[in-house]
């Protein structure tokens, strides 16, 4: 099974900050590659698939990156209702759609 | 308005079952993949099972293979998830989600773009 490592697994950081969330898959998933934002008692809400397409609706300030393996999702200005918890998704193998284990960004 | 919602958890013995529904709505349910994702409390997220369109093809993660069945009903726009053999570390918020795929170049992305809001099961004696 392929595995998704995020890091960091939490982060601190300011509003106006430019923040990069990293995730590493055991093997290479070309750009099958999604990331998601969650928060506390809410559903999962999609931010960009494919590894750089923004879901509609989604702000310009997130922005995703990479392909292989190694990959960034990148908040360039963080703004009070970004704090949360981000994930990140392998699609490659359609037997099993692997999360990674979540980065929590903290207000600092 | 695409919906889906979940119902059908609850407080379980160890051992016991459980059917999770998915109703969906405002979309043509019989064309997209379906899937069940949960979230043990405080935890990450865990990809759980997933389903095509037409119900022919099902996977699972290794945790629940063997115990847990994904179905759905194209005509009542529904997704289940018969639970078996249910252990406390299955107690989790499940939920259901859809699949939407992106076609580029030679590739066929994925993603889970729309999500219920979750159904607590609770596996506890």
């Amino acid at each position: 099974d392929i595995q998704m490592t995020q890091s960091p697994s939490s982060l601190s950081a300011s509003v106006g900050d430019r923040v990069t969330i990293t995730c590493r898959a055991s093997q290479s998933i070309s750009s099958y590659l999604n990331w998601y934002q969650q928060k506390p008692g809410k559903a999962p809400k999609l931010l960009i698939y494919a590894a750089s397409s923004l879901q509609s609706g989604v702000p310009s300030r997130f922005s995703g990156s990479g392909s292989g393996t190694d990959f960034t999702l990148t908040i360039s200005s963080l703004q009070p209702e970004d704090f949360a918890t981000y994930y990140c998704q392998q699609s490659y193998s359609t037997l099993t759609y692997t999360f990674g284990q979540g980065t929590k960004l903290e207000i600092k | 308005e695409v919906q889906l919602v979940e119902s059908g958890g609850g407080l379980v013995q160890p051992g016991g079952s459980l059917r999770l529904s998915c109703a969906a709505s405002g979309f043509t349910f019989s064309s997209y993949w379906m899937h069940w994702v949960r979230q043990a409390p405080g935890k990450g997220l865990v990809w759980v099972s997933r389903i095509n369109s037409d119900g022919s093809s099902t996977s699972y993660a290794d945790s629940v293979k063997g115990r847990f069945t994904i179905s759905r009903d194209n005509a009542k726009n529904t997704l289940y998830l018969q639970m078996n053999s249910l252990r406390a570390e299955d107690t989790a918020v499940y939920y259901c989600a859809r699949e939407r795929t992106y076609y580029y170049g030679s590739g066929s992305y994925g993603r889970f773009d729309y999500w219920g809001q979750g159904t607590l099961v609770t596996v506890s004696s």
